[in-house]
């Protein structure tokens, strides 16, 4: 079974450009969850999807970021303009989301590693 | 609100001595707590899970922690390191076992002297 993955695995770009991110839960997983780490700062929590609605998204930092979640499958997290604050490493996470034991364990991507210059 | 703290960002020990993570928390209700391992160039893996059940929970590649809720903490302990240990381990609180957000640890980063 495929993992949680994310594209692309770096990126690097110039203050005011645009980003997407993309990531592919594992298939099935209703949840979907997106976390920033910034350099030597702690995981944060950005948002929270449940199949194609947000459940939460009490974590993004400001109207620059929108994520979406068409038809409940693959998410895209845009950053528009960037600013140089929002270099970090972007994780996605997916759970299943059924009564089932284990079946809210979160599974993590590699990550993306995201440069503003 | 929920926050971790871990204390040690960097942590160094020799095969085969005890490691010791430590993680500290604040919680306004019971709270759900975890371990995660980050290898390089790889995601985060649950290594343990406590979710209100045995105090004392093991976990995958000999580790396990204690939930001590008198010292609000949750340390994670592997008794014999090995090379393969060598990562970046977080700690992280939720609110409940359901699908609720994680608030992690700033994280440790383990180094295993040969």
């Amino acid at each position: 079974e495929a993992g949680v993955t994310q594209f692309p695995s770096h990126s690097v770009i110039e203050k005011g450009q645009t980003v997407t991110l993309r990531c592919d839960p594992i298939s099935g997983h209703d949840n979907l969850y997106w976390y920033r780490r910034v350099m030597g700062k702690e995981i944060k929590f950005l948002l929270h999807f449940v199949k194609e609605s947000k459940q939460d998204e009490s974590g993004m930092p400001n109207n620059r970021f929108l994520a979406e979640r068409t038809g409940g499958t693959y998410s895209t997290l845009k950053v528009q303009p960037a600013e140089l604050e929002d270099s970090g490493v972007y994780f996605c996470a997916s759970s299943q989301g059924s009564m089932r034991a284990n079946s809210y364990e979160q599974y993590f991507g590699p990550g993306t590693r995201l440069t503003v210059t | 609100a929920q926050s971790v703290t871990q204390l040690g960002s960097h942590v160094s020990v020799s095969e085969g001595a005890l490691v010791l993570l430590r993680c500290n928390y604040s919680s306004s209700v019971p709270p759900y707590l975890f371990w995660y391992v980050q290898y390089p160039n790889q995601g985060l893996q649950l290594l343990l899970k406590y979710t209100s059940a045995a105090t004392l929970v093991k976990g995958i590649n000999g580790f396990e922690a204690e939930f001590k809720k008198s010292e609000t903490s949750f340390h994670l302990t592997k008794p014999s390191a090995h090379m393969s240990d060598a990562a970046e381990y977080f700690c992280a609180v939720s609110v409940s076992w359901g699908a609720q957000k994680l608030v992690f640890g700033q994280g440790t980063r383990l180094t295993i002297n040969p």
